[in-house]
């Protein structure tokens, strides 16, 4: 059963143009999201977090939105460039006590054409 | 950001050696976690660390073992190795009731 899924694999985006990656959640227990990029044979690395109490949350050229009633994020890029291309992961986190265990979604790979 | 560091980056090693992936961090994270990612997959967490003498066992069953004896170092063992535990091995640190973990490079392991 997986509580955070990203349904498109893949995604090709115009250099200069917006990127939109998606990302869906089924646990209502989850209150923080976290978006982390990947390049081959390298760890992710943290991008943008947003809280629940928020609805989006901005990092210059990055932008996440958050849609509690629907269950649904998304990452914005803008404008994309040939470094963005890489595979993107969405986590999701239910704040409690003790270790902040995050869950993954499969990923998608973004590729920014020039 | 964290200073987190994993060794080896490769390794391939024949079936039933045992062996131990090291993670450090330079941070003073209380806690650190291991995960497992396959290729197109989601990552999974195997283990985690609330803090020295801490262990405990994530959601992916695991026959891989941890040890938390210093707050800084946190090394995954493997009694015996099969093909079946092929994989990417990701190490993470956190701090405090911070969400934000930071991986480690990853050890892409291959037992043949």
């Amino acid at each position: 059963d997986q509580q955070v899924k990203q349904n498109s694999p893949s995604l090709s985006v115009q250099e200069g143009r917006i990127s939109i990656l998606n990302c869906d959640y089924t646990n209502s227990m989850f209150d923080y999201f976290l978006w982390y990029k990947k390049y081959p044979a390298e760890g992710p690395t943290f991008l943008i977090s947003i809280s629940s109490i928020k609805d989006k949350n901005e990092d210059g050229r990055f932008t996440v939105f958050l849609n509690k009633s629907a269950k649904h994020l998304s990452l914005h890029i803008v404008p994309s460039q040939p470094g963005d291309s890489a595979v993107y992961f969405c986590a999701a986190s239910a704040r409690g006590q003790g270790a902040q265990k995050l869950v993954f979604g499969q990923g998608t790979r973004l590729t920014i054409n020039p | 950001e964290a200073d987190i560091y994993q060794t080896p980056r490769y390794l391939v090693i024949g079936t039933g050696k045992k062996i131990t992936l090291e993670c450090s961090q330079t941070m003073g994270h209380d806690k650190m976690y291991w995960y497992q990612q396959d290729p197109g997959m989601e990552l999974h967490l195997i283990h985690y660390s609330y803090g020295v003498n801490s262990t405990e066992k994530g959601d992916l069953s695991s026959e891989s073992t941890v040890s938390r004896i210093r707050t800084e170092h946190f090394p995954l063992t493997l009694e015996s190795a099969r093909p079946s535990h092929t994989s990417q091995y990701l190490c993470a640190s956190s701090a405090g009731t911070v969400e934000t973990q930071y991986f480690g490079p990853g050890t892409r392991l291959l037992v043949l």
